[in-house]
């Protein structure tokens, strides 16, 4: 199956200061890549898809101000965690649409 | 966008198939059936997908009968590696709206 990459694999950032994480789709372009957080014991819970050359479109209830997301290029989006807090500790997943939706391996975000 | 429902959880045994029915009665007719597997603090692996009637591959097969309300993954002789989270989503995957939306998965423990 198709390859999904992200770095960093974890990080630790102390609070106020801002983070990025970048998704890369390595044998094969996307136009359409997804942003996702997950919580301890809970679901993915999608937060915005990227779209190549575009603005991204957010869910309902995601600051898009707080969350940054650029997909400037067919292999690459980056999420951009602005002003972090320990709220904002989570695993952040995203995946890259070919015919279906392939995932990144996650990044462990710890804001202390 | 079509809801689905799995149960919580489910126990096996090493060797046995294990068959995890998902219901989605809302279900449009441009909708794709999609199953993933999580492994803690990963991102979700693609299984399998399928629109009607079975679909196999190396890892699983999945049942859809006529009606498309619900499906079934079926996982021939599990090990106790094949212990994970299982959702299952229904989504365009080939139009515009790609988006999946995430319920709470199956728990599925392979004992030995």
């Amino acid at each position: 199956g198709a390859v999904v990459s992200q770095h960093p694999s974890w990080v630790i950032c102390k609070s106020g200061t801002s983070v990025k994480i970048e998704c890369r789709s390595l044998d094969f372009q996307a136009t359409t890549m997804f942003w996702y957080r997950q919580f301890p014991k809970q679901s993915l819970m999608l937060m915005a898809t990227s779209n190549e050359g575009s603005k991204a479109t957010y869910e309902q209830g995601v600051e898009k101000d707080k969350f940054l997301i650029n997909h400037a290029s067919l292999t690459l989006s980056t999420l951009t965690v602005t002003s972090a807090h320990p709220e904002d500790s989570s695993f952040y997943i995203c995946s890259a649409q070919e015919e279906t939706q392939y995932f990144g391996p996650g990044t462990r975000l710890l804001v202390l | 966008l079509a809801k689905t429902t799995q149960p919580i959880s489910m126990d096996s045994y090493e060797g046995q198939e294990v068959n995890i029915t998902c219901s989605h009665n809302n279900i449009a007719t441009n909708d794709y059936i999609t199953w993933y597997q999580q492994f803690p603090s990963q991102g979700p692996r693609f299984i399998i997908q399928g629109y009607k009637t079975k679909v196999k591959n190396e890892v699983a097969s999945l049942f859809i009968p006529a009606d498309r309300k619900s499906s079934t993954l079926s996982l021939p002789r599990v090990s106790l590696s094949d212990t994970a989270v299982y959702y299952c989503l229904v989504g365009d995957q080939a139009g515009n709206n790609r988006k999946l939306i995430w319920g709470l998965g199956t728990s599925l423990a392979v004992n030995p």
